[in-house]
């Protein structure tokens, strides 16, 4: 049983287009998180909600936007796409000291 | 926000040498925690070190947390061919969330069988 799966897993578009990136964890855990891995591997926090409610929120262009609808779940919607964009998508969870990451989300925007 | 800085970037051994990456903060660590991820993969989490001056081993690997807890170390003796990834240093909470992990650029390792 996947602990913490993201969908997709690649994501290709164009430029100016919306897209979301889906993720649910099965752990039971109350807080979950973005990461951004950019090409030189650099894992940057993006968002964190804790039992739905937004608790870090990094220097991140509004276009991007978290939502919790429960606890198991933070999606990524991504509003008109730009080249910088493309990177791979981590989401994790955790209950206190160790995150579990999801399988992570490359996408890549032309 | 607080940074920590890891050396080297990258570190290429022959299988059986020994690697080490270290971590370094201008300002004190309440906590270090280290992960690993495969080319490919997701990060995953190895250890937690809160103590000054704490040195804990899982098998090849022993961790360090220097007493003034501004620096910690990952050494893998011997490698083998499965140790090769990137592996992360972090500090949890800073920046007034105790959620919020700061990772350091990584350490690529690359082993030659």
């Amino acid at each position: 049983d996947t602990a913490v799966s993201q969908t997709p897993k690649y994501l290709v578009t164009q430029m100016g287009n919306d897209k979301s990136i889906k993720c649910e964890q099965n752990l039971g855990h109350d807080t979950m998180y973005w990461y951004k891995q950019d090409s030189k591997k650099f894992l940057k926090i993006m968002f964190s909600y804790n039992n739905k409610e937004l608790i870090i929120n990094e220097t991140v262009p509004n276009r991007f936007s978290p939502k919790s609808p429960d606890k198991a779940h933070l999606n990524l919607h991504i509003n008109s796409l730009e080249l910088g964009d493309s990177a791979v998508y981590f989401c994790a969870s955790s209950r206190s000291d160790e995150q579990f990451f999801g399988p992570g989300t490359r996408l890549t925007v032309l | 926000g607080q940074q920590v800085m890891q050396i080297p970037q990258y570190q290429h051994v022959q299988e059986g040498e020994d690697f080490t990456t270290y971590c370094n903060s201008s300002t004190t660590l309440s906590n270090i925690q280290w992960y690993k991820q495969r080319p490919g993969g997701h990060p995953v989490f190895l250890i937690q070190l809160v103590k000054s001056g704490e040195v804990k081993k899982q098998k090849r690997l022993t961790f360090q947390f220097g007493e003034a807890k501004k620096n910690s170390s990952l050494h893998i003796t011997a490698t083998q061919t499965t140790d090769v990834g990137t592996y992360f240093c972090g500090q949890r909470g800073g920046g007034g969330s105790n959620y919020k992990l700061t990772f350091g650029k990584g350490t690529l390792l690359t082993v030659n069988p």
